[in-house]
């Protein structure tokens, strides 16, 4: 079985750095997406990481430790269009099907 | 451009009712899956198709059924056997190897 595990909500004020965490216990993995989602929208693409180490990409980065089963996704100087919910998403071991978990995502809340 | 399309955006559905969401991709993906998602919560598997003619139950897959007649289709129906249809349902694909799943804008199924 897969679980994942990510804050409910946080809040953060505009211009600062938040950093949202996910950690997982599965039975394989193969790779951790994250994902953004506005209310009521599709959640669009982010990072993908398969091997340990920080993967930076504009205001945003995404971190993996295989062996203690975390990641985290970096958000620096944040705007109000951040306000969103991050899903973070495990991939099973290769070898079988591509259906990946999600968390139930944390809600980010940024203020003035 | 390519990209993935649900249809319609809202839709409502009377007491015993079956209703059929749409999903269609020009991608040239193969596998496409959906998704239901309720408030607070991640998203959960109903259905996947790997190939066309193919499909495979997901997580709650119970009250509902699929077809994938086509490679750029996918349909959706939730029969009146779902007993708690209104959530938000999304539906992807994805094309070969690590690549992220592509989401639609969803369908918000309500009951009336």
């Amino acid at each position: 079985g897969q679980n994942i595990d990510q804050p409910t909500e946080m809040t953060a004020t505009e211009g600062a750095i938040v950093q949202i965490n996910c950690t997982y216990q599965t039975s394989g993995f193969n790779g951790l997406f994250w994902y953004q989602q506005h209310a009521g929208e599709a959640p669009t693409f982010l990072s993908y990481n398969v091997l340990d180490g920080l993967e930076e990409k504009g205001r945003f980065s995404s971190f993996l430790s295989r062996s203690k089963g975390y990641s985290y996704l970096l958000l620096k100087e944040l705007q109000m269009k951040d306000s969103a919910s991050y899903l973070c998403a495990v991939r099973p071991q290769s070898g079988g099907s591509y259906i990946p978990t999600f968390g139930r995502g944390t809600s980010l809340i940024v203020h003035p | 451009d390519g990209g993935i399309t649900q249809s319609p955006k809202y839709l409502f559905r009377k007491e015993g009712q079956n209703v059929t969401l749409s999903c269609e991709q020009n991608l040239n993906h193969d596998a496409m899956y959906w998704y239901r998602q309720d408030p607070g919560q991640g998203l959960r598997l109903i259905y996947y198709s790997q190939i066309v003619n193919d499909f495979q139950k997901g997580d709650i897959a119970e009250g509902y059924s699929v077809s994938r007649e086509k490679k750029e289709s996918f349909p959706l129906t939730v029969t009146s056997a779902q007993k708690n249809p209104t959530a938000f349902y999304l539906c992807a694909s994805k094309g070969y190897g690590n690549q992220p799943q592509h989401f639609g804008d969803g369908t918000r199924l309500s009951i009336l």
